[in-house]
């Protein structure tokens, strides 16, 4: 049972330039979340996809977009990247629906390096 | 808002050692919480979770217990070894009417000498 993947693992981009990340939920599981973790810090949510609609959405811009499609699977948008989006995006997934626990399983992560 | 905090930031102990990570929360208002493990560069595994209506959940060495009227939970890991090594973050979810979104802690980086 494949986990959650994530891709590209690594990329550098430059200052302006645009950014998809995308991810695969774990197998059986309808929910994803998009996290942004700086060096030496804990991650901070993004924003949250269910039926293919955001759901949640944490303190980030505009320029952070989003989108899931009818297999689960979710991009991560970024326009006009500043070097502060330099960061490990983490996705995670879940299964919400009851008797879940809500558990959240998240994948390797993408890092980004804004030049 | 919640905000969760991790003391310490960061621990150094010889082999075998029993060991304490501490997590705190401002909003007692959580749906669970979660730890995780994070090695350098990797993503997070999950190591347990404990709803919000139970007091402890145990996985092999580790214990994790939770106190949500004090705000406080704990992570013990006994006989530590060399390949505990890592990064430990504490997570709590929030209701729904709460944002039920991860607010994580800045983590505890462990290092477990041989």
């Amino acid at each position: 049972d494949a986990g959650v993947t994530q891709s590209p693992t690594h990329l550098i981009k430059t200052r302006g330039q645009q950014v998809t990340l995308r991810c695969s939920p774990k197998s059986g599981h309808d929910t994803v979340s998009w996290y942004q973790q700086a060096l030496g810090q804990g991650p901070q949510f993004i924003f949250q996809y269910y039926e293919e609609e955001e759901r949640q959405r944490g303190n980030f811009p505009d320029r952070f977009s989003g989108h899931q499609f009818p297999n689960y699977s979710s991009e991560l948008n970024v326009n006009a990247l500043l070097l502060g989006d330099s960061a490990l995006y983490l996705c995670a997934s879940s299964f919400e629906a009851p008797p879940s626990t809500g558990e959240l399983f998240f994948g390797e992560g993408s890092r980004l390096t804004v030049l | 808002k919640q905000e969760v905090t991790q003391i310490p930031a960061a621990l150094s102990v010889p082999e075998g050692e029993n060991l304490v990570l501490n997590c705190s929360f401002t909003d007692s208002a959580i749906y669970n919480l979660q730890w995780f493990r994070q090695d350098p560069g990797k993503g997070l595994t999950s190591l347990l979770l404990i709803q919000s209506s139970q007091r402890e959940q145990t996985s092999g060495r580790l214990n994790a217990s939770l106190d949500k009227s004090s705000g406080r939970s704990t992570l013990y890991i006994a006989a530590s070894q060399p390949g505990d090594s890592a990064t430990y973050l504490c997570a709590v979810r929030g209701t729904d009417n709460a944002g039920n979104m991860l607010t994580f802690g800045g983590g505890t980086r462990l290092m477990v000498k041989p």
